[in-house]
């Protein structure tokens, strides 16, 4: 079964540099994805993607923060400054139909240290 | 904006037993998604159910099954027969017309022997 694959699976950042995290969405799917959960939290939405473009995007996705999609599968992420608050699991996630109902699948996370 | 609350943040179940975890939202939109996503210690997030909203029959996916209200804005998850493997954080979620998710704070779901 096709899935949502990310890499790197942990990351251990200093403060103030910059981060990339990537993701491979299925095949097939149009729409893409950030999410992230501080430790202990509920899930966050960041961003969305489609076309090429931001859809859509949270207060939480500033400045500091950038999606791409440089090739025909990769997704990325970058955080240009980090921060210790953003010390988080970023989930990626792509956007299907299955069984007429779109459904959004989740990669397994990359987990985010700021020290 | 859409909310979604999940009044539960922690549930017990013996194994074999049934439990229902519970879920309400708030929307304006007619038409939407419903979802429960499990995850487990490995933080990985697994779709666990799916329910379009203009279905009126709940849907069903083995053990796990869903009591949806719409006019109550109530979605909750029967987890029938549980199993050590159920044990988990169980989110519930709602789509619509922006397409972005939005979580619940989850509840933490203990399976005991």
């Amino acid at each position: 079964e096709p899935e949502v694959t990310q890499t790197p699976s942990h990351q251990v950042t200093q403060m103030g540099q910059e981060v990339i995290l990537r993701c491979v969405p299925i095949s097939n799917h149009l729409y893409f994805y950030w999410y992230r959960q501080i430790l202990g939290q509920k899930v966050e939405f960041l961003v969305s993607f489609y076309n090429n473009e931001i859809s859509e995007k949270s207060e939480i996705f500033d400045d500091q923060f950038s999606v791409e999609r440089p090739d025909g599968s990769n997704f990325t992420l970058k955080i240009r400054s980090t921060k210790l608050e953003d010390s988080a699991m970023y989930f990626c996630a792509s956007r299907g139909t299955s069984g007429g109902q779109e459904t959004q699948y989740f990669g397994p996370g990359t987990r985010l240290l700021v020290l | 904006a859409q909310t979604v609350t999940q009044s539960q943040p922690e549930m017990s179940v013996q194994e074999a037993e049934t439990v229902t975890l519970s879920c309400t939202y708030d929307t304006s939109e007619s038409d939407y998604y419903l979802f429960w996503y499990k995850q487990p210690p490995s933080r990985q997030m697994i779709l666990v159910i799916r329910q379009e909203a203009y279905k009126q029959q709940n849907a069903t996916e083995n053990r796990f099954s869903v009591n949806f209200q719409k006019a109550a804005k109530s979605f909750s998850l029967k987890i029938s027969d549980s199993q050590l493997g159920d044990a988990a954080m169980y989110f519930c979620a709602y789509t619509g017309t922006a397409s972005k998710l939005t979580f619940g704070t989850g509840t933490r779901l203990q399976v005991t022997l």
